[in-house]
């Protein structure tokens, strides 16, 4: 597998919790941490979680992150407009020696 | 604060080579790793290697080895990836990013440059 697999899209109202996956295997996310970026258009990912749960300073906590196995799951409460764009994890696998990202997923705000 | 500045955006024919620039400034960046990643337009994130600037060391993702060269000028405090053999496929916008040597967190890049766009047509 060489790519950690995302739904290509989430949605929710305003106020709402929404939690978008990250599906991987054994080598990537079984056995490493996983980050989690957000991409705004036109501009460069961001850092958004580290190491599966931890936020970055200035990353407002209604953002989180956690891992179970070879899945792992961001979510984000209270959506606010400004959280309408794309999000991506990435792993190590340490059986490809490489670094793997998600899919990516478009979080739009009904 | 850190930043790092890449260089404009290229243009360039098959077969060519292309070589972009990232520059840091704010920190010495001799305890970090720069990172390549890519992405055509409109699609996901690929990784492309990394180097250290502190010994020169690289790695490089398989599929792009053989073509790729990561190198450090420690005089300018940049770095380049040079990417030979370029194709139609090879069009995306190119990111250097910091990795902070968090060895418990492979892929956690605190810093980006804005990015260059590499568009490769005959």
């Amino acid at each position: 597998q060489s790519v950690l697999t995302q739904p290509p899209s989430a949605s929710g109202t305003p106020g709402q919790r929404v939690t978008i996956s990250c599906s991987g295997g054994s080598f990537n996310i079984g056995s490493n941490t996983v980050n989690w970026y957000q991409q705004l258009p036109g501009t460069a990912p961001k850092l958004l979680i580290y190491g599966n749960s931890h936020r970055p300073s200035g990353v407002p906590d209604r953002f989180s992150g956690s891992k179970s196995g070879t899945s792992a799951s961001l979510a984000i409460s209270g959506l606010q407009s400004e959280d309408e764009t794309d999000y991506f994890c990435a792993a190590w696998d340490a059986s490809l020696n490489a670094l793997l990202f998600g899919t990516g997923t478009k979080v739009t705000v009904l | 604060q850190v930043q790092l500045v890449q260089s404009g955006t290229e243009v360039k024919k098959p077969g060519a080579s292309v070589k972009v620039s990232c520059k840091a400034s704010g920190d010495t960046f001799t305890g970090y790793d720069i990172n390549w990643v890519r992405q055509a337009p409109g699609q996901g994130l690929e990784w492309m290697g990394w180097i250290t600037p502190k010994s020169g060391y690289t790695g490089y993702a398989q599929w792009i080895q053989g073509r790729v060269t990561m190198t450090w000028d420690t005089s300018t405090s940049t770095a380049y990836m040079e990417l030979s053999s370029l194709r139609s496929d090879d069009t995306a916008v190119y990111y250097c990013a910091r990795f902070p040597n968090d060895y418990n967190n492979l892929g956690l890049f605190d810093y980006w440059g804005q990015g260059t766009l590499v568009t490769v047509s005959s």
